[in-house]
């Protein structure tokens, strides 16, 4: 079966650095991709790998590794406004995206 | 900016009563999709289109049919809901076929008593 797997709760402070980690058994894989969702909003578009290596928009970056089937959103300088659970999903050999069960951000100052 | 509408944000219903759930995206996008999200669970894909009047199932369709008679429009009804279809129902919509980059609506929370 397919499966992601993220962890379901972390806790970082107001300024430091977190890494959220994702690993992944998919059938095929045609990209990777993090979405942040604020308790009782819609979830937004983060970032998207296809190809090993890190993507680093501002603050946020994404790693993929396809070998290892493993990614991590890493959120520098946190800012209290970056709590919210943090989804990551994977489009399949049929383009279907499969999604993790988020990962619960708390930020404490 | 994309927007995409879901009709009411918050229902309470009764075991058998018919629910719609409405979504209207406002950027002409091809793909819409309706998911359900649970505590614990990943979001999952109950049924999607790519034009208008076409649809697919995902992988939980059963209790549910949509319709898209309208581009801009895909409808979620439940025939006769249950207590097990308590859930939040998130529609999305994506310009390309192959595409990842979805764009949700702020989702519908359904109690069924």
């Amino acid at each position: 079966g397919q499966n992601i797997d993220q962890p379901t709760e972390m806790t970082a402070t107001e300024g430091a650095i977190v890494q959220i980690n994702c690993t992944y058994q998919t059938s095929g894989f045609n990209g990777l991709f993090w979405y942040q969702q604020h308790a009782g909003e819609a979830p937004t578009f983060l970032s998207y790998n296809v190809l090993d290596g890190l993507e680093e928009k501002g603050r946020f970056s994404s790693f993929l590794s396809r070998s290892k089937g493993y990614s991590y959103l890493l959120l520098k300088e946190l800012q209290m406004k970056d709590s919210a659970s943090y989804l990551c999903a994977v489009m399949d050999s049929n383009y279907q995206l499969i999604w993790g069960a988020g990962t619960k951000l708390i930020i404490k100052p | 900016d994309v927007k995409v509408t879901q009709s009411s944000r918050y229902l309470v219903k009764r075991t058998g009563e018919k629910v719609f759930l409405e979504c209207v995206q406002d950027m002409d996008h091809e793909n819409m999709f309706w998911y359900r999200q649970d505590p614990g669970l990943g979001l999952r894909l109950i049924y999607f289109s790519y034009d208008v009047k076409m649809k697919e199932k995902g992988d939980i369709p059963e209790g549910y049919s949509v319709s898209r008679e309208k581009k801009e429009r895909f409808s979620l009804i439940l025939e006769s809901a249950s207590t097990n279809q308590t859930s939040m129902y998130l529609c999305a919509s994506s310009l390309g076929t192959h595409t990842g980059e979805l764009f949700f609506g702020e989702g519908s929370r359904l109690t069924v008593l």
